[in-house]
């Protein structure tokens, strides 16, 4: 394993266009979470799976974003009718899960959407 | 989830310099975890302390854990240039729900 993979690093985009990125985590790994982050700020959490099942997702999370994890592989997250204000760094991460405990999180290089 | 807050926000020294970075939390904790962040790059994930623990050290970090003032510090000796990045503590609850990130502290190390 070489760590976790985002696709694409870079995507610019229409606003009103769908964009959709891919993260590959470590195989060993059961959980996978999503989150965003803007100049300045620290990641936001947006979301995570364990295994293929999606267990939180943020409140403030807009029905416009979509995530999913089939088989408990790799996950995508896709954005519908993208707005300006989605222009930020998508972070994937991955870890292992076990008897309640978070372990250390590895993280993707990540994906920089651009909204014009 | 509870969010850790990091402070100061922003640290300047000079190389050789040692960086102590603190972190403070609301709720009881099951672990608490530092990470560091290169410009435009993801996050690294440094060193993790359970809430059993009090000291750890890995290479030129030390962290420390106060459980009683909820606190946490990381301190980096004979800092570097390559030290330059944002460091983020996140601490994990019982309930081993996802780690939630303050906007952590920016650390300029210059040569």
């Amino acid at each position: 394993d070489t760590g976790v993979s985002q696709d694409p690093r870079h995507k610019i985009t229409k606003r009103g266009q769908n964009v959709t990125f891919r993260c590959d985590p470590i195989s060993e790994h059961n959980r996978l979470y999503w989150y965003r982050q803007t100049l300045g700020q620290g990641p936001e959490f947006l979301t995570y799976f364990q295994n293929e099942a999606q267990l939180e997702k943020s409140r403030l999370l807009s029905d416009r974003f979509s995530a999913e994890r089939p088989k408990g592989s790799f996950s995508t997250l896709e954005i519908q009718r993208t707005e300006q204000g989605d222009s930020a760094m998508y972070l994937c991460a991955s870890s292992l899960f076990r008897g309640l405990a978070n372990y250390g999180y590895t993280f993707g290089s990540g994906t920089r959407l651009t909204v014009v | 989830s509870q969010q850790g807050e990091e402070d100061p926000q922003a640290l300047s020294i000079q190389e050789g310099e040692n960086a102590t970075m603190n972190c403070s939390y609301k709720t009881s904790i099951n672990n608490l975890q530092w990470y560091r962040q290169n410009s435009g790059r993801g996050l690294v994930h440094l060193i993790l302390i359970r809430s059993n623990e009090r000291e750890k050290h890995s290479g030129r970090l030390r962290v420390t854990l106060d459980t009683s003032k909820k606190s946490s510090s990381l301190l980096i000796t004979a800092s570097r240039a390559a030290d330059t990045a944002s460091y983020f503590c996140a601490p994990s609850g019982q309930a081993g729900t996802a780690l939630i990130f303050g906007k952590g502290t920016t650390l300029s190390v210059s040569s």
